[in-house]
């Protein structure tokens, strides 16, 4: 039931652009996405609906596919300040809940 | 506005004691959710509270229980602990609990059993 995020783990060069993906089993009704670093909290980036339009924010938007239960995130130009583990957090079909089940993560490394 | 706290930070423990972690949620929220995130992993759900019941639980034994307060600040307890529960404890705060409402989390309770 866990989502699987993909890839693991990628590394950058600053200005370089990435793509992590969540991929999930179940009916989803939402996707919320989060950035923790090292020993801290993770960080609330954005939540796409079911039915919603594509998200984004400064260089950091993502996109929800109802029909095929996956969701991906796109960070553009990356700066160092992106580095950390990206989750994707996913919530069932009905939405009676904000129960999120995380996915495995990526590790997402921005070099100089 | 203070986010959401969570004390103590960091907290060691002997296998079978007993241990009481505390949450005060962002200001104007209601529902709290507590998660365990292990090592290298994402977190995992173990209960959430709002109004001062328990309304939804994941699949964590009995030993893990909770409690929320009229003001909205959540207690979570762990008895007779395991060398398998040390991990991060992470609660997390929303204005309700709908599948479309964001959570903020605060930053965490470490937890070692030795």
């Amino acid at each position: 039931q866990q989502p699987v995020q993909s890839p693991q783990a990628v590394i950058l060069r600053e200005g370089e652009d990435a793509v992590i993906n969540c991929s999930s089993s179940k009916a989803l009704y939402s996707v919320h996405w989060y950035r923790q670093k090292h020993g801290e909290a993770p960080v609330f980036l954005m939540i796409l609906l079911k039915g919603g339009e594509q998200k984004g924010h400064d260089k950091i938007s993502a996109s929800f596919n109802e029909k095929k239960q996956q969701s991906s995130l796109y960070l553009t130009a990356s700066q160092l300040s992106y580095s950390g583990t990206y989750f994707c957090g996913t919530v069932p079909d009905g939405g009676a809940t904000n129960k999120l089940i995380f996915g495995t993560g990526t590790l997402l490394a921005v070099q100089p | 506005d203070a986010g959401v706290t969570q004390s103590p930070t960091h907290l060691i423990k002997t296998r079978g004691q007993q241990v009481t972690l505390r949450c005060s949620p962002k200001s104007g929220h209601d529902t709290v959710s507590w998660y365990q995130q292990a090592l290298g992993q994402g977190p995992q759900f173990i209960f959430q509270y709002y109004e001062e019941e328990e309304r939804q639980r994941g699949n964590f034994p009995d030993r893990f229980s909770g409690h929320q307060f009229p003001n909205y600040s959540s207690e979570l307890n762990v008895n007779a602990l395991l060398l398998g529960d040390s991990a991060l404890y992470l609660c997390a705060s929303s204005s309700d609990w709908s599948g479309g409402t964001k959570a903020f989390f605060g930053q965490g309770t470490r937890l070692t059993v030795v």
